[in-house]
């Protein structure tokens, strides 16, 4: 049973701190999205990535985050200094990318971040 | 600018037909898609149109009208189970082909009730 997996699954920290999440796309699929869910905010794209090329980076604060895809297998995000205000579910989905259009995003459990 | 629209909040009766609304204005089009996401869980692919008319798939169906900016999901036979939120996405037009970012509505958290 293929699975996008995502550590680490819940994280507190202090504000001003690094934070690290990871992400593990499913095998053979080619295109990563980072995306964060907030209560006011819902749902959005942070940053995405197509064969390990970032294409979209624009919703992400560019001063304290940052996206990078080391290897195939492993996408990471990264904040630093965090600041309360990051407190959300960051979701990491992967899906393939040829045609039809039609191909779906597959979404890992999420990362619960708090920054006190 | 991209603006998705739906309820805050719904709730029907096990065993009932529930319709949950969704309106857009994007930028551009290339297709809409509903999720299902369980409170603490990971959205779920639900169904997927990008033509006009009606896509059933079980117990779901999604309507869509491009013209008027719409779509709907549509969830017969009610279970307990169904009570999450439902999520209605839109994949703007891009002119780069393949699997592109989906712009999301804040989600229709539906409650189902004996």
């Amino acid at each position: 049973d293929a699975r996008v997996t995502q550590t680490p699954r819940h994280k507190v920290t202090e504000m001003g701190q690094e934070v690290t999440m990871r992400c593990q796309p499913i095998l053979g699929h080619n295109t990563v999205f980072w995306y964060r869910q907030t209560m006011m905010q819902g749902l959005e794209l942070l940053a995405y990535f197509r064969n390990r090329a970032p294409l979209d980076d624009s919703g992400m604060p560019k001063d304290r985050f940052s996206a990078e895809m080391p290897d195939a297998t492993l996408a990471t995000l990264k904040i630093q200094p965090s600041e309360p205000r990051d407190s959300a579910v960051y979701f990491c989905a992967s899906g393939p990318s040829g045609t039809p259009v039609q191909e779906t995003q597959y979404f890992g459990p999420g990362t619960r971040l708090l920054v006190l | 600018g991209q603006n998705i629209d739906q309820p805050t909040e719904m709730t029907a009766t096990e065993g009932a037909i529930v319709q949950i609304n969704c309106t857009y204005q994007t930028s551009g089009f290339n297709g809409l898609f509903w999720y299902q996401q369980h409170a603490g869980e990971a959205p779920t692919f639900l169904s997927y149109n990008v033509l006009d008319g009606l896509e059933e798939k079980g117990r779901f169906s999604s309507f869509l009208s491009r013209s008027k900016g719409y779509s709907y999901l549509l969830l017969k036979e009610l279970q307990m189970k169904d009570s999450a939120s439902y999520l209605c996405a839109v994949r703007t037009a891009d002119r780069r082909s393949g699997n592109t970012p989906l712009v999301f509505g804040k989600g229709t958290r539906l409650s189902v009730i004996a």
